[in-house]
């Protein structure tokens, strides 16, 4: 596609309830990231993947979220078992290669804006 | 610790210049990037620097000063629709760290 899309755009679920939250990168793009952002601030790193291969997961806030990119290009952010803290935007990203020394620009999805009630 | 401060608000006038400034403190560092976001939408790449100096892209300019952890973002001929956040963020292992972000708000 043209730009990273991101689904759904908007998730309402009750505390308790599994979620999958899904993005579907620039096509191309090597690199995926997945961060939350809550309002007034700026996003927080959650976890990247190269290809399929899961890079870095150090931003994963506990053993409930779980990320995955099976064949190297949709992702899934899936959060078990879901708490009202839970709630935030979540945006992915992806770039065409992670490139430690390179400008590493990444392109954003719109969102997902998740309520947990 | 590793981290990135800028200032939370600034206001100007519409046709005028603003500098965002932004200091961060990280054992790994390899360039300062920028990132605009208006209001309800997503993060969108502004601009890079990997050594020391100025970096020119249209109206918008960015800074990196290496020896003192220092970048700023500078903003010409302001433009209202230039009202948005700005992030300063640097590359750490593949990943961005983003600082806490800078509304910018432009007045007529």
């Amino acid at each position: 596609g043209a730009g990273v899309s991101q689904s759904p755009r908007y998730k309402v679920t009750k505390r308790g309830q599994d979620v999958a939250l899904r993005c579907d990168p620039i096509s191309g793009h090597v690199s995926l990231y997945w961060y939350r952002q809550a309002l007034g601030q700026g996003p927080e790193f959650l976890t990247y993947f190269n290809y399929e291969a899961q890079q870095d997961k150090s931003g994963l806030p506990n053993d409930r979220f779980s990320a995955e990119r099976p064949e190297g290009s949709i992702s899934t952010l899936t959060i078990q078992r879901t708490e009202q803290r839970d709630s935030a935007m979540y945006r992915c990203a992806s770039s065409l290669g992670d490139g430690e020394l390179a400008k590493n620009i990444q392109y954003f999805g719109a969102g997902t804006r998740l309520s947990v009630l | 610790g590793q981290s990135l401060e800028q200032p939370s608000e600034v206001t100007a006038v519409e046709g005028a210049i603003v500098q965002i400034n932004c200091t961060y403190q990280t054992s790994g560092f390899y360039g300062l990037s920028w990132y605009q976001q208006h209001d309800g939408g997503a993060p969108t790449f502004l601009s890079y620097n990997a050594l020391d100096g100025l970096e020119e892209t249209g109206r918008f300019s960015s800074f990196l000063s290496r020896s003192d952890s220092y970048g700023y973002l500078l903003l010409q001929e302001l433009q209202m629709k230039d009202s948005a956040s700005y992030f300063c963020a640097y590359n750490q292992g593949g990943k961005l760290i983003f600082g806490q972000g800078t509304e910018l708000s432009v007045k007529p």
